[in-house]
């Protein structure tokens, strides 16, 4: 099983809708995971942390459940400026290296 | 915006040429790292620094070296290029304080190498 797996997508949501992505992970010693955003053929930025159940910023909640080993991230009332490729991210043990998703791809249509 | 450049932004370059790319950051912050990004694999560690001299090898660090000799800079080294490593490199940086957690990397705008 690989440490992080994501759905690649496309997800192809209209302008408004709710859409959810899951990350799965391996590590069950994992205290902390991030998401990411990677616009097409930009660098990565933070976009959330999570360290405890979940977190919540404006339109973006992460969420994160121990036992079934996956974090969610939730985008509510989807923007045209939201449509770029999710990174899931999580720190494997070692605080100095992260292991990346390979990233779910989101496109919000007008 | 986290005072890091890359230099050069793109390369073509011949296969078996020795290539260095640069990360230069603004801000003194301690840890630093290198990482390529392929279709199909994302973004994988090639080598990182934890302070000035001090290194570790990443997941792909076979074909690169890395050096260190001021906090400000990072250099990755191609001895002899390959057509494999053609791929998009990212510097990030992260502060080893307490501000940041060891996920809360900043990416520099990366360099687009093509070893043809």
């Amino acid at each position: 099983r690989k440490e992080v797996e994501q759905d690649p997508g496309p997800f192809n949501v209209p302008e408004g809708a709710t859409v959810a992505f899951n990350c799965t992970y391996s590590n069950s010693a994992s205290q902390s995971f991030f998401w990411y955003r990677q616009d097409c053929r930009k660098e990565p930025k933070l976009l959330m942390s999570v360290y405890s159940s979940g977190n919540e910023d404006g339109r973006f909640t992460a969420q994160l459940n121990r036992a079934s080993q996956y974090i969610s991230l939730l985008i509510r009332d989807s923007k045209l400026s939201d449509s770029a490729t999710y990174l899931c991210v999580v720190p494997p043990g070692s605080a100095r290296q992260l292991t990346f998703g390979s990233g779910t791809q989101l496109t919000v249509l007008p | 915006d986290a005072g890091i450049t890359q230099s050069p932004r793109h390369k073509v370059t011949e296969t078996g040429t020795p290539v260095t790319l640069r990360c230069h950051q603004t801000e003194n912050h301690r840890y630093m790292y290198w990482y390529r990004q392929d279709p199909g694999h994302g973004l994988r560690l090639i080598h990182y620094s934890y302070g000035v001299k001090d290194t570790d090898k990443g997941e792909v660090s076979d074909g690169y070296s890395v050096s260190r000799s001021k906090t400000e800079d990072f250099l990755l080294t191609l001895e002899s290029a390959t057509s494999s490593q053609t791929s998009v490199y990212f510097c990030a940086i992260r502060d080893g304080g307490t501000s940041g957690g060891p996920g809360e990397q900043y990416f520099g705008p990366g360099t687009r190498l093509t070893v043809t």
